[in-house]
């Protein structure tokens, strides 16, 4: 089974730090994601990457930034944490054979910025 | 560009009742469906796909949809629901032979009572 593991299930930060939440796949996977889930709007993208040091900007990626440094690990970055980035933040892998696969996710990170 | 529509945020049902979950898609071309489903305190997990072929598919824990081409629909059923399945439940699509870019609803609430 693929295993997608976010280091914190749990973050509580200060307004303005800087913050990395670090997502590690085994399987190989060539396409990471992340989101960010809060109530009423879904799952929206925040940055994603096709392979090792690529990445594309997804759908809300202004004050996040990414690195995928190694093919099994894409970190997140909170350049200067705002009250408005509190939510939970989930990362995904998939196999870039085909759009037809499947994303598999993380348990999520709940990041509190206080 | 892709868009997915669920028009319930929240179904209540009582156990071994029957359920359905509409999702409806909007994109001028060609797409893969898929269900996700998400326990408490957890990540994404897949519950089925559509691709091609067959219209009705069948997931996991007793779950199936029925891909609707005239109604741009993908509604998720289930004969006899359990406790177990209260969860939130997103519906998902990708364009057929694009990059690897899931568009999800904004999720529907299933909450099974005794």
């Amino acid at each position: 089974d693929v295993k997608v593991t976010q280091s914190s299930r749990y973050l509580v930060k200060r307004t303005g730090e800087k913050v990395f939440l670090e997502c590690v796949q085994d399987m190989d996977h060539e396409n990471m994601f992340w989101y960010r889930q809060d109530p009423g709007l879904g799952l929206r993208l925040i940055y994603f990457s096709y392979d090792v040091k690529m990445k594309e900007k997804g759908d809300i990626p202004e004050g996040y930034s990414v690195s995928r440094e190694k093919k099994e690990r894409f970190s997140l970055i909170l350049e200067s944490a705002s009250t408005n980035q509190t939510s939970m933040y989930l990362c995904a892998s998939r196999d870039g054979q085909g759009a037809g696969q499947p994303q598999h996710f993380g348990d999520g990170t709940r990041l509190s910025i206080l | 560009a892709q868009s997915v529509t669920q028009l319930d945020s929240q179904v209540p049902v009582f156990e071994e009742a029957p359920v359905e979950l509409r999702c409806n898609y909007s994109s001028s071309v060609s797409v893969y469906l898929f269900w996700y489903v998400q326990y408490p305190n957890q990540g994404l997990q897949l519950l089925l796909k559509y691709l091609s072929g067959s219209t009705l598919v069948k997931g996991i824990n007793g779950f199936e949809a029925e891909f609707n081409k005239s109604q741009t629909s993908f509604h998720l059923r289930k004969p006899s629901v359990h406790i177990s399945d209260t969860a939130e439940y997103f519906c998902a699509v990708i364009i057929t032979g694009t990059a690897s870019k899931l568009t999800f609803g904004t999720g529907t609430r299933l909450q099974v009572t005794l």
